[in-house]
């Protein structure tokens, strides 16, 4: 059963737009999510994180929101750009044990266009 | 610094055969994982290694698997014998010890392709 769920495939932007991809989860025991993206032939890179205790997270162009009670989260990258075109992989932390798996969503292809 | 590095970056194999991936994580990551993604759908986690011990193996799928990170250094991840649904591409990742979360750093992956 899929714990991290992102429901779509693919978006596409205008270059200067806001883009918003979206994730939810099912277990309340993760404390920590992060998105990572990806680009052909590459691996994935870590983007920004959010704490299960916090509701909010910016780094530069990139903000990440956190709705415990809808176990939902997403990422705004305001404005999106050209390079910002890539696989975006939302992550949960099952820290079991002391250990960091993580449990990742299948991923959204976002393509800014001009 | 060199980051994760791991070989070959693609494999073609048939049905019955063994192949063996190797992963170098960043000098210093006692933490050490492998995932897998499959046609496109989410990457999934196999199993972590701390220095050369194995500290969850939970996702690896079948007895099929084999991983190993003798001296604590680079891992390898033996598939014997292959069959069609271990296509895929796998990730290795490293990151520095401790219970703390620390940032997981992902190689290139290696795709490996069963006919």
């Amino acid at each position: 059963d899929q714990q991290v769920k992102q429901n779509s495939p693919s978006l596409s932007v205008q270059e200067g737009r806001i883009s918003i991809l979206n994730c939810d989860y099912t277990n309340s025991m993760f404390d920590y999510f992060l998105w990572y993206k990806k680009y052909p032939a590459e691996g994935p890179t870590f983007l920004i994180s959010i704490s299960s205790i916090k509701d909010k997270n910016e780094d530069g162009r990139f903000t990440v929101f956190l709705n415990k009670s809808a176990k939902h989260l997403s990422l705004h990258i305001v404005p999106s750009q050209p390079g910002d075109s890539a696989v975006y992989f939302c992550a949960a932390r099952a820290f079991s044990g002391g250990y960091n798996k993580l449990i990742f969503g299948a991923g959204t292809r976002l393509a800014v266009h001009p | 610094e060199a980051g994760v590095t791991q070989f070959p970056s693609h494999s073609v194999i048939e049905k019955g055969q063994t192949v063996t991936l190797r992963c170098d994580p960043i000098s210093g990551h006692d933490n050490l994982y492998w995932y897998r993604r499959v046609m496109g759908k989410e990457i999934k986690f196999l199993l972590h290694f701390v220095k050369e011990s194995k500290q969850d193996e939970s996702g690896m799928p079948n007895n099929r698997f084999l991983a190993e990170r003798t001296g604590g250094t680079y891992s390898t991840l033996k598939v014997q014998p292959a069959e069609l649904e271990d296509s895929g591409v796998y990730f290795c990742a490293s990151s520095y010890g401790g219970t703390a979360y620390n940032e997981q750093f992902f190689g290139p992956g290696t795709r490996l392709t069963v006919l």
